[in-house]
């Protein structure tokens, strides 16, 4: 398997513009989790889903940000309108079975927000 | 909410020693993770604990449940062990999951 996918691995945008940034989780995988990552904050969770049902948001910092898992394979975050605060390395993960089992994590995409 | 500390924040050691980072949590948890973050930031699970000990090759992983504290070794450490080393904790209820703030480990040769 090639793992979790994500993409943009960079993405560069200034302030006020929709960002989207998309996962590929591992098939047959049940879970699908939204990580944050700043030197400030470190590792935080944003939302997760199980079956394509998010289960979790309380993470989301705002209404600025959404994510969707319209299928199996394939979730997104979006941020509209960005500001510079999102600044930060996003990770998706998923996991098999159960929330708390092995995580596999996407290589990350790192945005910033000018 | 579950508070999550690690200790030590920084660590260097010189190869071949017997590494020690430890992971304490204020709140009864269903699961714990140790993850590994290279210095290019990719992020691997080491493992899932929810009771005892586990083994994976040169890194040693347990938790005391009573004590909410958990320790990761790494024997006969390596310079390929410089990473950063994050706990995590699955709470019950809406907590969810929770990160310590990482160790960071430099072994030199």
């Amino acid at each position: 398997d090639a793992g979790v996918i994500q993409s943009p691995r960079h993405e560069v945008t200034e302030m006020g513009q929709e960002v989207t940034l998309r996962c590929k989780p591992i098939s047959g995988h049940d879970y699908l989790f939204w990580y944050r990552q700043t030197m400030m904050r470190g590792l935080e969770l944003l939302i997760y889903f199980n079956n394509n049902v998010p289960i979790d948001d309380s993470g989301m910092p705002e209404d600025r940000f959404s994510a969707k898992m319209p299928n199996a394979s394939f979730s997104t975050l979006k941020i509209q309108p960005s500001e510079p605060r999102d600044s930060a390395v996003y990770f998706c993960a998923s996991t098999k079975v159960s929330r708390t089992d092995t995580q596999y994590f996407g290589p990350g995409t790192r945005l910033t927000v000018l | 909410k579950n508070e999550v500390e690690q200790s030590p924040q920084n660590l260097t050691a010189q190869e071949g020693e017997f590494i020690t980072i430890n992971c304490s949590y204020s709140v009864g948890i269903s699961a714990l993770h140790w993850l590994q973050q290279h210095p290019g930031g990719g992020i691997v699970s080491l493992f899932m604990l929810s009771s005892g000990k586990k083994k994976h090759g040169r890194l040693i992983a347990t938790i005391n449940i009573q004590e909410k504290h958990s320790s990761l070794h790494i024997t006969a450490s390596h310079p390929r062990d410089s990473a950063v080393y994050i706990c995590a904790v699955w709470s019950g209820g809406a907590d969810g999951l929770t990160f310590g703030k990482g160790t960071h480990l430099i072994i030199q040769p």
